[in-house]
């Protein structure tokens, strides 16, 4: 069985621009979250979707918004990049609530 | 709000030795999971074990396990018999109903 993918796998944008990065869960996952992991850190929580509808919300700015399609698989979308946005954006799917499976995720160097 | 604090930001051991990441944790959550997320250069967050917080029993995953002491909130990772491809960062990380909250890691490296 296929894992959690995520696309692009890597991407460079400039100050200012918009980006939109993508994730499809695990066949059955009905839940899908979003994580930004700055280089030296631990993973940050930014959303949880659940069954198309936003769970949970992490201490992120409103440039920050994210959805779930009926198929659910998951956008993360981020306005007016920063250079502090530079990051790996991580997804992870989740069939129960004691278990997390991550994606490759995606590097993101805003320039 | 949930934190978490691995105190060992670096370790280094012998191929074959056994070695313990420790973990302290804080949260008013009274239903909680707690993770040990082990991740590569390549970055790949991969779970490595998982304990139920009602459960007392510690969990147990071939060379590892936990030493997880509800009270003090308290949640160690065991390696034993420590192989090159454990080489990694190690994360730790309690979960509620929403989120997985991560520590600031441990830089774990495995000498040959």
């Amino acid at each position: 069985d296929a894992g959690v993918t995520q696309s692009p796998t890597h991407l460079i944008k400039t100050r200012g621009q918009h980006v939109t990065l993508r994730c499809s869960p695990i066949s059955g996952h009905k839940s899908v979250s979003w994580y930004q992991q700055v280089l030296g850190q631990g993973p940050q929580f930014i959303f949880q979707y659940y069954e198309k509808e936003e769970r949970g919300r992490g201490n992120f700015p409103d440039r920050f918004s994210a959805r779930q399609f009926p198929n659910y698989s998951s956008e993360l979308n981020v306005n007016a990049l920063l250079l502090g946005d530079s990051a790996l954006y991580l997804c992870a799917s989740s069939l129960r609530v004691n278990e997390q499976f991550f994606g490759p995720g995606t590097r993101l160097t805003v320039l | 709000a949930q934190t978490v604090t691995q105190s060992q930001p670096e370790m280094s051991v012998q191929e074959a030795e056994t070695v313990t990441l420790s973990c302290t944790y804080d949260t008013s959550e009274s239903n909680y999971y707690l993770f040990w997320y082990k991740q590569p250069p390549s970055r790949q967050m991969i779970l490595v074990i998982r304990q139920e917080a009602y459960k007392q029993q510690n969990a147990t995953e071939n060379r590892f396990s936990v030493n997880f002491q509800k009270a003090a909130k308290s949640f160690s990772l065991k390696i034993s018999d420590s192989q090159l491809g454990d080489t990694a960062m190690y994360f730790c990380a309690p979960r509620g109903a929403q989120k997985l909250v991560f520590g600031q890691g441990t830089r774990l490296t495995i000498n040959p």
